[in-house]
């Protein structure tokens, strides 16, 4: 089946900081490639999504690419502020004939930006 | 939009009592997801339906959990007889189900915490 790996379970940085958290993937499919946020009480919402291979999604100032080579999805931004502390899951669905498919997860990487 | 609504936001059960959870998809949105996020097991899907119908039921325990989707503005998540182990926050999520394979986000409520005494 589909799996998702994140090995950073905590990250702490400073404000200006560099972020980088690795991701890779394992399935059979095509896949769209996701970073979730998920912040304190809330549910996991989308931060950027790529469907098609050695491409690059971007928002926010976070960026990913999905690498097929590698079979890599890392999330990364140039400068972190203390608003971006939150949990970060990477993810995956496979492509479907028609419509949505259920998502697999990451275990998450718990992000903590010190002022 | 209100996004995606989940009822109750907090549910505290005995051990061997019965809950029943809710969510509204957002208007319009034809498929609804049901996922489970505990500490030690992460974010794990449970359930779909698609137009009301049940596509894929994978991830539901064998026993004591059921989801339904009586109509297309809400579908509830019953689990009989709880346990400790149900104890977790509980995840609804809809999308758009377009043809053509196209990933439409899907978007979550901010889930049901569940506590089993």
């Amino acid at each position: 089946g589909d799996s998702v790996t994140q090995k950073q379970g905590q990250v702490t940085l400073s404000e200006d900081d560099f972020l980088f958290i690795n991701c890779t993937y394992s399935t059979t499919t095509y896949p769209t490639l996701l970073w979730y946020v998920q912040y304190l009480g809330q549910g996991p919402q989308l931060l950027l999504k790529v469907t098609t291979a050695n491409n690059k999604g971007i928002s926010r100032g976070f960026e990913a690419t999905y690498d097929k080579g590698t079979t890599s999805f890392h999330l990364q931004k140039a400068s972190v502020q203390e608003s971006d502390s939150a949990v970060y899951f990477c993810a995956l669905v496979p492509l479907a004939n028609y419509g949505n498919e259920k998502i697999t997860f990451g275990a998450g990487t718990k992000l903590t930006i010190k002022p | 939009n209100a996004g995606v609504i989940q009822t109750p936001r907090h549910k505290v059960t005995g051990k061997g009592q019965e809950a029943t959870l809710w969510c509204e998809p957002i208007s319009g949105h034809s498929a609804v997801f049901w996922y489970r996020q505990t500490i030690v097991q992460g974010l794990e899907f449970l359930t779909y339906f698609r137009n009301q119908a049940p596509i894929d039921d994978s991830g539901m325990p064998k026993e004591r959990f059921s989801a339904q989707m009586p109509n297309q503005s809400h579908s509830t998540l019953k689990i009989q007889s709880t346990q400790p182990q149900d104890s977790a926050v509980y995840l609804c999520a809809s999308s758009l189900d377009r043809a053509g394979g196209a990933q439409d986000t899907q978007y979550f409520g901010p889930g049901t915490r569940l506590l089993v005494l």
